[in-house]
């Protein structure tokens, strides 16, 4: 699977958007890229994934270049319950089931 | 609640002891997974299973045997373990479509002492 490249921490105020950037340059035309987040000692979260267009649902935004070499997930109005370690993760889907590469993630922390 | 439930969410043994963990998802799903977190390391990937088959082991020592008797219920029976098997023990399901996405259970966080 391709790697994907996450800055290891950043920080956002309550209320405004949280823009967190994934790079996966060696990424491959059928594969996904899902996000999820990890609150402390908690199970991942599926947030959101996509393939080529850009997605949004009621958690956020998943904004996919044209080459698709890199993605950035945003949170419209984070909260202080948005803290939480953020995962970029390209999938492929192999044949009934699939693995997904955890990498560190970027630790989000939203400020009061 | 995401449909995949653990138990029991912690866990404290002796390296002696025999337990295990279960898990069960109600999402009907066809695949299911272990991943393991150790403090401040990413999740890895254990064992995987499809359609209570294990397609895959990732290296996992024999202290740690997975078990799937049915689509819904995925177990790791412990045994012996060591004090750095201590973690966050992580189990997951999937539809098994290329369109479908893992959920993650709570998780059972194992202490061996």
């Amino acid at each position: 699977d391709a790697k994907t490249t996450q800055p290891p921490s950043m920080d956002c105020a309550e209320g405004r958007a949280a823009n967190l950037p994934c790079n996966h340059s060696t990424i491959s035309g059928n594969e996904y890229v899902y996000w999820y987040r990890q609150i402390h000692s908690q199970g991942p979260q599926y947030i959101i994934h996509g393939l080529k267009n850009n997605e949004t649902n009621e958690m956020a935004s998943l904004i996919i270049t044209e080459d698709r070499k890199s993605s950035t997930l945003i949170l419209p109005h984070a909260t202080l319950r948005d803290t939480a370690v953020y995962y970029c993760i390209v999938r492929r889907f192999q044949g009934g089931s699939e693995k997904l590469v955890f990498g560190k993630g970027t630790k989000l922390t939203v400020n009061p | 609640e995401t449909g995949v439930t653990q138990t029991p969410r912690h866990l404290v043994m002796g390296m002696t002891n025999k337990k295990s963990l279960k898990c069960e998802q109600h999402l009907g799903h066809n695949a299911m997974y272990w991943y393991k977190q150790s403090a401040k390391k990413p999740l890895e990937l254990m064992f995987v299973y499809n359609f209570k088959e294990q397609t895959e082991n990732n290296s996992v020592p024999s202290r740690f045997s997975p078990e799937c008797p049915n689509s819904s219920h995925l177990f790791l029976h412990l045994h012996t373990l060591q004090p750095e098997d201590s973690a966050l023990y992580l189990c997951a399901s999937t539809g098994g479509r290329a369109t479908d996405t893992q959920y993650f259970g709570p998780g059972t966080r194992l202490t061996v002492l």
